[in-house]
């Protein structure tokens, strides 16, 4: 069965400080894996996914399929980056559904 | 563009009360979601859409949920009759269609309150 964990319902940091979201899944197949985001009376919305291999907003993620990890990093957090992060597992096989983990709340300190 | 809509923002019920849960998708969205989002936890799919046909209900508890999706545009949750145990965020998502790289986007979601 799938499954997604992100050990850290909180995570404080400095402004400018690196940070690293947590984000281990369990899954027999070959996964999508995605960031997503919710700022402060904002909605949820996709931050990025491993098969675009791209930076938004300074984040990246690696998928490491030896860890079955996906930890979200930025190595100079901003004020504005303070929000909930929810790291989420796409089944790639029949349908498709995302699975969620539970989120880390980050906050940036100024 | 709006993005995906969902009315009402907030409901507070009583228990055993019937509350239903309104979403328009993104125009040209064939796919659309509903997801339960209790306080602490990631969102949960309840409900997948394909134009108007239901093809992933196997989270949606049939007891008391129902929902549909008339014509393949928006779309109705209903709860009835509402427990305790609802008072959670009700998300509508949408995508053009379930392809493997399609991005969901979602809508602000309802607050139910059950009392």
């Amino acid at each position: 069965a799938q499954r997604v964990t992100q050990p850290e319902k909180l995570l404080s940091v400095f402004k400018g400080a690196p940070v690293e979201l947590k984000c281990n899944y369990s899954y027999s197949g070959s996964p999508e894996l995605f960031w997503y985001v919710q700022y402060s009376r904002q909605r949820l919305q996709l931050l990025l996914r491993h098969i675009s291999r791209e930076s938004i907003k300074g984040f990246t993620a690696d998928l490491n399929k030896g860890e079955t990890s996906f930890h979200l990093k930025k190595p100079f957090a901003q004020e504005e980056d303070s929000a909930m992060y929810y790291c989420a597992l796409k089944d790639r096989t029949g349908a498709n559904n995302l699975f969620f983990g539970t989120g880390t709340r980050l906050t940036v300190i100024p | 563009e709006a993005g995906v809509v969902q009315s009402p923002r907030y409901k507070i019920i009583e228990k055993k009360q019937p509350v239903a849960f309104w979403c328009n998708p993104i125009s040209g969205h064939n796919t659309l979601y509903w997801y339960l989002q209790n306080l602490g936890q990631g969102p949960e799919l309840l409900i997948r859409y394909e134009n108007e046909e239901a093809v992933d209900d196997s989270q949606l508890p049939k007891d008391r949920f129902s929902a549909e999706r008339l014509k393949g545009v928006d779309s109705t949750l209903k709860i009835q009759p509402a427990e305790l145990g609802d008072s959670a965020v009700y998300l509508c998502a949408s995508s053009p269609s379930q392809g493997l790289t399609d991005t969901q986007y979602f809508g602000p979601g309802t607050r139910l309150t059950v009392l």
